[in-house]
């Protein structure tokens, strides 16, 4: 298993432009999430997704857009790109279940500028 | 609400010191207790979990008890490393339909040779 992986790595952007965050995992787990982490805080959920085509927000959904076609993949999309969503971006998946635990990718570095 | 509590850091010691790192919770069911930990430059990855009161989770020397009375779920480790280096991040999720992690705001571990 590649468990989740997330693409790209690192980005630039000017501001205004707009682009979209890749995640994909290969554990058939219904739920998945889009975190940011700004440096040195904690996590901040952006939108989350309890299965295919079913999407709600999270703490700090502004900016942001996401769809869930498949199980599997999970995009966010940014419009309008602007200097406060510097940020690294991670992607997350888990199981149904309470007792799960959350699988991470490994993050997208995202500079605006 | 549900809420994680963690210590705020950095949390600076010495190689071979003994290291605590509280986490305490509030939850309107019956969580199950996680650490997450997270190297420079990754994503979160589980470190441990206690699924119920009284279970002590333990991976690569480091324990935590599920404390019910207490509603606590402190980190500890006998003798650290240089590559103990990382910020851990206590969480807790419940069953029963919800949906979302609630992460702590992590704490930063520097270990000095």
């Amino acid at each position: 298993n590649a468990g989740v992986t997330q693409t790209p790595k690192f980005r630039i952007l000017k501001i205004g432009q707009s682009m979209t965050l890749q995640c994909t995992q290969d554990m058939n787990h219904n739920y998945m999430y889009w975190y940011r982490q700004d440096p040195g805080m904690g996590l901040k959920l952006i939108y989350y997704s309890v299965g295919a085509g079913i999407t709600d927000k999270g703490e700090v959904p502004n900016g942001y857009n996401v769809s869930r076609s498949t199980t599997e993949d999970f995009p966010l999309r940014l419009e309008l790109a602007a200097p406060s969503q510097t940020s690294v971006y991670f992607c997350a998946s888990r199981r149904e279940g309470g007792t799960d635990t959350q699988y991470f990718g490994p993050g997208t570095r995202l500079t605006v500028l | 609400g549900d809420s994680v509590t963690q210590m705020e850091g950095p949390v600076t010691l010495s190689e071979e010191a003994f290291l605590t790192i509280n986490c305490t919770y509030t939850a309107t069911g019956y969580p199950s207790l996680f650490w997450y930990v997270q190297y420079p430059g990754e994503g979160l990855q589980l470190l441990l979990k206690a699924t119920k009161a009284d279970d002590k989770g333990s991976n690569k020397g480091f324990e935590a008890t599920y404390r019910k009375e207490t509603t606590s779920f402190h980190l500890e480790k006998g003798s650290v490393q240089v590559s103990d280096s990382a910020v851990y991040f206590c969480a807790l999720t419940l069953s029963g339909g919800s949906y979302i992690p609630t992460f702590g705001r992590g704490t930063s571990l520097i270990v000095h040779p």
